[in-house]
């Protein structure tokens, strides 16, 4: 079956303007998260949300960020008023619920974001 | 706070010569330890899932294993399209779902 679906692929954007990445979790995962890549870093946590319960919003750096999943399936990731440290790659996950033993969580291809 | 630590960050190998990378962890209670694949471009691609010290997995040319501080993964007679980065993720004893991720190496096997 189809992979998760992240678009666009690529943004560039002027510093200050507002984005929004989209995320297609695959079918049947109840559980989404939020990744940034940097160059040079880890992966970094950002959010996570699993079927109806309150996300877990931990991992977003400031209040310019904010992401929100309409009717459990795809999800939408906004950061407003841009900054250039705001650049890196968007990935977005999605695995089948938490609690189970597997709870592998399988990627997109991602979002690159360059703020100029 | 939970911590990964990949090494070497670059490796580079010839074709058919074998090699490990290695990934140390301090967790608060291990839940589980992942491997994953990306490419260029690409996001992660899942390798392997490893539990519990002493557990051992395999996959072509790629052995992951796991002690209690690190997991190693072990590339044998590697080829040019096991170029990529690899990956370390650890998920702690307190989460049913968050991952911290390894910086990753590079490994690049020339033909």
């Amino acid at each position: 079956g189809a992979g998760v679906s992240q678009s666009p692929s690529n943004k560039v954007t002027e510093k200050g303007k507002d984005v929004e990445l989209r995320c297609d979790p695959i079918s049947g995962h109840t559980a989404l998260y939020w990744y940034r890549q940097s160059l040079g870093q880890g992966l970094e946590f950002l959010i996570y949300f699993q079927g109806n319960s309150a996300p877990d919003k931990s991992g977003l750096p400031s209040d310019r960020f904010s992401a929100e999943r309409t009717g459990g399936s795809v999800s939408t990731l906004t950061i407003q008023r841009t900054q250039q440290e705001d650049s890196a790659v968007y990935l977005c996950a999605s695995s089948l619920r938490q609690g189970v033993a597997k709870n592998i969580q399988y990627f997109g291809a991602g979002t690159r974001l360059s703020v100029l | 706070e939970d911590q990964v630590t990949q090494s070497p960050e670059a490796l580079r190998l010839q074709e058919g010569e074998s090699s490990s990378l290695n990934c140390s962890y301090t967790v608060s209670g291990l839940r589980g330890l992942f491997w994953y694949r990306q490419d260029p471009g690409k996001g992660p691609e899942f390798l392997f899932t490893l539990y519990s010290a002493g557990e051992e997995k395999e996959k072509e040319r790629l052995k992951a294993t796991l002690t209690k501080k690190e997991s190693f993964l072990h590339i044998t007679a590697p080829k040019p399209e096991d170029s990529a980065t690899y990956l370390c993720a650890v998920q702690a004893g307190g989460s049913n779902y968050k991952l911290t991720f390894g910086k990753g190496t590079l490994l690049t096997v020339n033909p």
